[in-house]
C-alpha cells in the first residue's frame, strides 16, 4: 500500500526543541518529492516547503524560512521538519505531502501530526 | 506569493442542491489548479486537478471549470457525504498556496 506515515502527537514547551517524521512506503521513496503543510487550529493549509529526497534538495516558503528545518533519510524513506525554538502559535496540524510525480499537486497525505506548544 | 481566494468562507446547503464554489488566483495560474475536500480531523483528499481532471474514485457529480485566474468547483447533487470544507491550490508556482477555504454546511 502506497502510504505516509506521520509520526505521533507532541506536546512541548515553548523555547523547547521537536523533530517530527514522515515514511514513505509503497512507492519509490527517493523519486517524489514530499512537502510539509501545516494547519493552524480551525484555519486552513500553508505550505511549508518541500524536499526530494533523492539529493536532499529542499525549498521553503518565505513564511517558513529560518523558522523551520526539512530534511530527509532517503536510507530509511524518511522525512523531516524540526523546530530549535518552539513558540505557542506553532500549535497546528502538520501534514506530510506528496506531489504527483511531474506535477505539484498532492495526490498522497499523511494523516497528520498534531503540535502542542504549551507552558 | 500568489494569492487564492475562495468565495464564499462559508456555504449553507441542502441534500441535493447545486453548490459553486470559486476561487480566483492574483495572477495567471497556467491552469493548474487543484481542488481538495477536507473533513474534521482528517487529512484533505485530491478532488480534480489541472482545472477539471477528476481524480480516481472522485465521484462524477464534482467538477471543476475556469481558466486564467477565475476557477470554480461544482458539486451537481450534493450528497450527505458532501458536507466539508473546500480547498482550491495552485501548482505553478512555488510556494504552492492555497485558498483559505470554503466550509459547506447543511442548510
Amino acid at each position: 500500500e502506497v502510504q505516509l506515515v506521520q509520526s505521533g502527537a507532541e506536546v512541548k514547551k515553548p523555547g523547547e526543541s521537536l523533530k517530527i517524521s514522515c515514511k514513505g512506503s509503497g512507492y519509490s521513496f527517493s523519486s517524489y518529492w514530499i512537502g510539509w503543510v501545516r494547519q493552524m487550529p480551525g484555519k486552513g493549509l500553508e505550505w511549508m516547503g518541500i524536499i526530494y529526497p533523492g539529493d536532499s534538495d529542499t525549498r521553503y516558503s518565505p513564511s517558513f524560512q529560518g523558522q523551520v528545518t526539512i530534511s530527509a533519510d532517503k536510507s530509511i524513506s524518511t522525512v523531516y521538519v524540526q523546530w530549535s525554538n518552539l513558540k505557542a502559535s506553532d500549535t497546528a496540524m502538520y501534514y506530510c505531502a506528496r506531489p504527483s510525480r511531474g506535477y505539484w499537486y498532492i495526490d498522497l497525505w499523511g494523516r497528520g501530526t498534531p503540535v502542542t506548544v504549551a507552558s | 506569493d500568489i494569492q487564492m481566494t475562495q468565495s464564499p468562507s462559508t456555504l449553507s446547503a441542502s441534500v441535493g442542491d447545486r453548490v459553486t464554489i470559486t476561487c480566483r488566483a492574483s495572477q495567471s495560474i497556467n491552469n493548474w489548479l487543484a481542488w481538495y475536500q477536507q473533513k474534521p480531523g482528517k487529512a484533505p483528499k485530491l478532488l480534480i486537478y489541472k482545472i477539471s481532471s477528476l481524480e480516481s474514485g472522485v465521484p462524477s457529480r464534482f467538477s471543476g471549470t475556469g481558466s486564467g485566474t477565475e476557477f470554480t468547483l461544482t458539486i451537481s447533487s450534493l450528497q450527505p457525504d458532501d458536507f466539508a470544507t473546500y480547498y482550491c491550490q495552485q501548482y505553478d508556482t512555488y510556494p504552492y498556496t492555497f485558498g483559505q477555504g470554503t466550509k459547506v454546511e447543511i442548510k
